[in-house]
């Protein structure tokens, strides 16, 4: 079976560092076209990285300079580390892979992990 | 960078038809897709391409992009069809989304 685990949320204040981990299983990180996704409380989606083409990475204006994605082929894990966290990321965060059910879309999500950065 | 556009909510009698709009610049020279997202869940694709369905997704979804104006339309809406909608497109550097459509039924 093909999926996603998310894991490394939590309460974390401001100026803090967390890694989040996607553990994936069915298939693998290492050929995929990855992302994270993060949603605030209450608000739409964002994509605030990607990582595709070997290790070809994209970061959202919002997160540049402090995310770094990356991934463990070994492992078959997805990382998001952040650093310098502010309230502006506290958010549900998804991982989700392109193309792996289908020709398109990001077609399997993971269930997501809350990054909550407060004092 | 590019902007989608989606009313805040759109509400229907069950069984009736549910449409949702997804503007944006020439948005028919993209390719779009939709995701629906329950409250507490993870999103799920349900259209690629435009207008291509996921498997599992039922028949009653379809999808159509023109001119500005994308679109997802939701036949014979059930209650379980109750989740708010998002439109996505690649601008060129990253993924973009619409900011949501809540359905009511």
């Amino acid at each position: 079976e093909v999926q996603l685990v998310e894991s490394g949320g939590g309460l974390i204040q401001p100026g803090g560092s967390l890694r989040l981990s996607c553990a994936a299983s069915g298939f693998s990180v290492s050929t995929n076209y990855m992302t994270w996704v993060r949603q605030a409380p209450g608000k739409g989606l964002e994509c605030v990285s990607l990582i595709y083409s070997g290790d070809t990475t994209f970061y959202a204006d919002s997160v540049k300079g402090r995310f770094t994605i990356s991934r463990d082929n070994s492992k078959n894990t997805l990382y998001l580390q952040m650093n310098s966290l502010t309230a502006d990321d506290t958010a549900v965060y998804y991982c989700a892979v392109r193309g792996q059910l289908e020709l398109d879309g990001f077609d399997l999500w993971g269930l997501g992990t809350m990054v909550t950065v407060s004092s | 960078s590019y902007e989608l556009t989606q009313p805040l909510s759109v509400s229907v009698a069950l069984g009736q038809t549910a449409i949702f709009t997804c503007g944006g610049n020439n948005i028919e020279t993209r390719l779009v897709h939709w995701y629906q997202q329950k409250a507490g869940q993870a999103p799920v694709l349900v259209i690629f391409r435009n207008q291509k369905r996921p498997s599992g997704i039922p028949e009653r979804f379809s999808g159509s992009n023109s001119g500005n104006t994308a679109t997802l339309t939701v036949s014979r809406a059930q209650a379980g069809d109750e989740a708010d909608y998002y439109c996505q497109v690649w601008d060129g550097t990253n993924w973009v989304f619409g900011g949501g459509t809540k359905l009511t039924v």
